[in-house]
C-alpha cells in the first residue's frame, strides 16, 4: 500500500502571503492529482501532473511533481480568503492505478 | 468539468435501516468509486467497479455492498446501519486514459443514531 504524507496538516495565514503544501512518499507514482475540497462537498481537481519535474500553474496556484514522481508541492502566491479549504493530494500507482490520498492540508486564509 | 451526482445529499437515519446511497454519472466511464471519509481527514476507499457487473472491495473494510448493473449507475447499500457507519460518503468516477484523475461526487452526510 502506498503511502503519502501531507504537510503542514493545518496551515493559518493572512491573506497576501505565500504558502506551499508538500506530498511525500516513497513510492513511486504514474500519475498525481491535487484536489480542493470545501466542507460538505465532494473534491474538486485542480491539477493532475504526470512527468517527473513538471510544473503547472493555475493563476496564484503553482504544481510541481517531484523529479523521480515521489513527491509534489502546492505553491500558493498571495493567498486570498476564497482559497481557504482542504487540500488533497493523490497518486496512482500498481496496475490498477487507484488513487492514494494523502491526509489532507486545511488551509485557513484570514482577511 | 464532470457530470457526478449523488443522493440524498444528507440523510439521518435510526440504527437497524436498510439505506441505499445513489451515485449516477453522465459520462460513460467505466470506472467508478466509492470512498468514505471523516470531516477534514483524508479519503478512505471502500467499493470500486471497472464495469458493468464488476465490483471490489477497496482498502477500507466496510459492511456496505456495491452493485453496478448499469454503467451510469453505482449504488451502495447498508443492510443495517449503525451509529459507526456515520460519516461523508464521496462517489467519483474516473475518466479512460493514463491520467488517473477522479470526479467527484458532491457526496453523501450519513449520521445513524
Amino acid at each position: 500500500t502506498q503511502l503519502l504524507e501531507q504537510s503542514p496538516q493545518f496551515l493559518s495565514i493572512q491573506e497576501g502571503e505565500n504558502l506551499t503544501v508538500y506530498c511525500n512518499s516513497s513510492s513511486v507514482f504514474s500519475s498525481l492529482q491535487w484536489y480542493r475540497q470545501e466542507p460538505g462537498e465532494g473534491p474538486v481537481l485542480l491539477v493532475t501532473v504526470v512527468t517527473g519535474g513538471e510544473v503547472k500553474k493555475l493563476k496564484r496556484l503553482t504544481f510541481q511533481f517531484g523529479d523521480a514522481r515521489k513527491d509534489s508541492s502546492l505553491h500558493i502566491t498571495a493567498a486570498q480568503p476564497g482559497d481557504t479549504g482542504l487540500y488533497l493530494c493523490a497518486g496512482a500507482a500498481g496496475s490498477a492505478r487507484q488513487l492514494t490520498f494523502g491526509s489532507g492540508t486545511q488551509l485557513t486564509v484570514l482577511p | 468539468e464532470a457530470d457526478i451526482y449523488q443522493t440524498p445529499r444528507y440523510l439521518v437515519i435510526g440504527t437497524g435501516k436498510k439505506i441505499t446511497l445513489e451515485c449516477s454519472q453522465t459520462m460513460g466511464h467505466d470506472k467508478m468509486y466509492w470512498y468514505q471519509q471523516d470531516p477534514g481527514m483524508e479519503l478512505h476507499l471502500i467499493h470500486y467497479s471497472y464495469g458493468v457487473n464488476s465490483t471490489e472491495k477497496g482498502d477500507l473494510s466496510s459492511e456496505s455492498t456495491v452493485s453496478r448493473i448499469r454503467t451510469e449507475h453505482f449504488p451502495l447499500t447498508l443492510e443495517s446501519a449503525r451509529p459507526s457507519h456515520t460519516s461523508q460518503y464521496l462517489c467519483a468516477s474516473s475518466e479512460p486514459g493514463p491520467r488517473d484523475t477522479q470526479y467527484f461526487g458532491p457526496g453523501t452526510r450519513l449520521t445513524v443514531l
